[in-house]
């Protein structure tokens, strides 16, 4: 399966607790999005990663939140000290682009990953 | 800032009934705009796209044309059927930045026999 892959797909912790999620990119995208969908609502924007480098985050990322993308290739999503209204789809994203220029290429989105605070 | 509004659900029809969905956009510039699918358990999924004014993008039987004038980019299929049923987002995604993508809330869809 050569799809944007996420991991776990469902998360379930209590409150106070730490969770990190993953997300496998398609192998040549260079770009890579998280977004989250509350229920009933669309995905929100959180952050965007160019190779390796942060370049856009949400004011939705609270200082509890951080992600990363060491290498360019898969990145991970921290939520530290975790509240209820944390609750909600994480959604991941990957396409390809010219490094600073425009992409109309298509975002291909992961299975997503289902975070559950009690 | 970017914005998008759909109608709200559900949307109910029997089969082969016509499909409107209701999608108008807020936006500086010239956005793209898309519609997403979601199937139940699934993944989004890219259902169509236009990328400036007057295109119509198509697929699978659905169609919508990109209204610059009204800022409209509503979704239309002449004849649903059951395995239609999924919820249906519109987005749109700037030309300028990094080109993430800014969706509605969602429209549901349930096509009965």
């Amino acid at each position: 399966d050569t799809g944007v892959s996420q991991d776990p797909r469902h998360k379930i912790t209590k409150r106070g607790q730490n969770v990190t999620f993953r997300c496998d990119p398609i192998s040549e995208h260079n770009r890579l999005y998280w977004y989250r969908q509350t229920l009933g609502q669309g995905p929100e924007f959180l952050t965007y990663f160019q190779n390796e480098a942060q370049l856009e985050k949400s004011r939705l990322l609270s200082d509890r939140f951080s992600a990363e993308r060491p290498k360019g290739s898969f990145s991970t999503l921290e939520i530290q000290r975790t509240e209820q209204g944390d609750s909600a789809m994480y959604l991941c994203a990957s396409t390809i682009g010219l490094a600073g220029g425009s992409s109309y290429n298509e975002q291909f989105f992961g299975p997503g990953t289902r975070l559950t605070v009690l | 800032g970017n914005s998008v509004t759909q109608m709200e659900g559900p949307v109910t029809l029997s089969e082969e009934a016509f499909l409107t969905i209701n999608c108008t956009y807020t936006a500086t510039g010239y956005p793209s705009l898309f519609w997403y699918v979601q199937y139940p358990g699934e993944g989004l999924q890219l259902l169509l796209k236009a990328t400036k004014a007057d295109d119509k993008g198509s697929n699978k039987g659905f169609e919508a044309t990109y209204r610059k004038e009204t800022t409209s980019f509503h979704l239309e299929k002449g004849s649903v059927q059951v395995s239609d049923s999924a919820v249906y987002f519109c987005a749109l995604r700037s030309y300028t930045g990094f080109q993430k993508l800014v969706f509605g809330t969602g429209t549901r869809l349930l096509v009965s026999p």
